[in-house]
C-alpha cells in the first residue's frame, strides 16, 4: 500500500543538528513532491517547505531558510529533513506528506511523524 | 503570508449532533483548500481537498463548502470516531498556512 515510513524518534542538544527520514513505497518516489510539516507539543501544524524528488529541487519557509535542508535519494526512494542549530522551541513531532496531484495539491499520505527533543 | 481563521477554536457537541468548523482566509484563496482532522498521537487526515471534493474512503457525513474567504466543515452526524481535532489549510501560495485548528469534543 501507499505509505511513507519515517525514521525514530531523536534526542538532541540546543545547537545540534538531526536528520529526519521519509521513506516512500506503494507509489512512483519521483512523481509526488513531499513535504514536512512540524507540530510543537500541543500546537497546530506549520508548514516547512518541499522537496521535488524528480529534480531535487526545494522551496523553504521563511522562518527556516538558513537553518533547514531537504534531499532525497531516489535510488532507496527516501526524502529527508535536516535542521541545524536546534533550540529547545524546535521540540516537536515532525512528518513528511505527500502532495497528491489527484487531491488538487492537499496531502494525502502522510508518515507517522517522528519526534525530536531538543533538551540540554 | 495567508493567515487562516478557524472558528471556533473548542466546539462541545454530543454524538448525533451536527457540528460546523469555520475557516476565514486573510485574503480570496478561491477554492484552494484542504481540511484534515487529526486524532492525538496520529498524523493528520485529509478529509476535504479543493474545498468541498471529498477524498476517498471519507464517510459522506463530512462536507465542506465555501470560496475566496470563507469556508466550512460540516459533520452532518457526530459518530464517536469524529472526536478530534481540524484544521483548514490554504493551497494557494507558499507558505502553506494552515488554521490554528478546531478541537471538537464530547459533550
Amino acid at each position: 500500500q501507499v505509505q511513507l515510513v519515517q525514521s525514530g524518534a531523536e534526542v538532541k542538544t540546543p545547537g545540534a543538528s538531526v536528520k529526519v527520514s521519509c521513506k516512500a513505497s506503494g507509489y512512483t518516489f519521483t512523481d509526488y513532491y513531499i513535504y514536512w510539516v512540524r507540530q510543537a507539543p500541543g500546537q497546530g501544524l506549520e508548514w516547512m517547505g518541499w522537496i521535488n524528488p524528480n529534480s531535487g529541487g526545494t522551496n523553504y519557509a521563511q522562518k527556516f531558510q538558513g537553518r533547514v535542508t531537504m534531499t532525497r535519494d531516489t535510488s532507496i526512494s527516501t526524502a529527508s529533513m535536516e535542521l541545524s542549530r536546534l533550540r529547545s522551541d524546535d521540540t516537536s513531532v515532525y512528518y513528511c506528506a505527500r502532495e497528491g496531484s489527484a487531491a488538487a495539491g492537499a496531502f494525502d499520505i502522510w508518515g507517522q511523524g517522528t519526534m525530536v527533543t531538543v533538551s540540554s | 503570508e495567508i493567515q487562516l481563521t478557524q472558528s471556533p477554536s473548542f466546539l462541545s457537541a454530543s454524538v448525533g449532533d451536527r457540528a460546523i468548523i469555520t475557516c476565514r482566509a486573510s485574503q480570496g484563496i478561491s477554492s484552494y483548500l484542504a481540511w484534515y482532522q487529526q486524532k492525538p498521537g496520529k498524523a493528520p487526515k485529509l478529509l476535504i481537498y479543493a474545498a468541498s471534493t471529498l477524498q476517498s474512503g471519507v464517510p459522506s457525513r463530512f462536507s465542506g463548502s465555501g470560496s475566496g474567504t470563507e469556508f466550512t466543515l460540516t459533520i452532518s452526524s457526530l459518530q464517536p470516531e469524529d472526536f478530534a481535532t481540524y484544521y483548514c489549510q490554504q493551497l494557494k501560495s507558499y507558505p502553506r498556512t494552515f488554521g490554528q485548528g478546531t478541537k471538537v469534543e464530547i459533550k
